[in-house]
């Protein structure tokens, strides 16, 4: 498998405010991270594609202005939260995929904005 | 339009039942197939991952089952323990770009 590991596990803050979750893939270099967004008791949705060294791919309905995503590493993806309101309050998860295969997720982040 | 589905979406059963969760899908032309165990406020374990030219898959006390023309895919868990409880989640690959579309899960409680 892979390692995958997120940081905060855990974010309380206030709306307007910004937020960045960190995204590692420990064990083997990520040219490409997935970010998921998970509301209570539903699956997960796709929210954009992050990419070495070049600029996220988003899916449709998802503010890039709002999700900033930034991966300038082979082994660190961020996503960062901007001007966030409790409707950003939810369960965020990266994942990373080792050649065309297999996806492995990170422990997930748990966001409440106030 | 890629849709998944999983049913039933909740499942109780005694410990040490044989066990089969269903995912289905709507178009059959996929990449792969994943299914996953998430446990309450956790991430995704990996368990079992079907290419699409595959017909199952097997891991220990579970096997996964992938029929593409009818657009199913089963998780069959044998002789079940407390320790399987949580929710299972398939995830379908549409091409080689490593998007998933999930189905919405099935939360399984195993008794004692």
């Amino acid at each position: 498998g892979a390692v995958v590991s997120q940081h905060p596990s855990r974010v309380i803050c206030k709306s307007g405010t910004s937020v960045k979750i960190e995204c590692r893939s420990l064990d083997f270099q990520a040219t490409t991270m997935f970010w998921y967004r998970q509301f209570p008791k539903k699956s997960l949705m796709l929210m954009a594609t992050s990419n070495e060294g070049s600029k996220a791919t988003y899916e449709q309905g998802v503010e890039k202005d709002k999700f900033l995503i930034n991966h300038a590493s082979l082994t660190l993806s961020t996503l960062t939260v901007t001007s966030a309101h409790p409707e950003d309050s939810s369960f965020y998860i990266c994942s990373t995929r080792k050649g065309y295969n297999e996806q492995f997720f990170g422990p997930g982040t748990r966001l409440t904005v106030l | 339009k890629q849709e998944v589905t999983q049913i039933p979406a909740a499942l109780s059963v005694p410990e040490g039942e044989n066990l089969v969760l269903n995912c289905s899908f709507t178009d059959s032309a996929i990449y792969n197939l994943q299914w996953f165990r998430q446990d309450p406020g956790k991430g995704l374990t990996s368990l079992l991952l079907i290419q699409s030219s595959q017909r199952e898959q097997t891991s220990g006390r579970l096997n996964a089952s992938l029929d593409k023309s009818s657009g199913r895919s089963t998780l069959y868990i044998a002789a079940s323990q407390p320790g399987d409880s949580a929710t299972y989640l398939c995830a379908v690959g549409t091409d080689n770009t490593g998007k998933l579309i999930f189905g919405q899960g099935t939360t399984l409680q195993v008794k004692p």
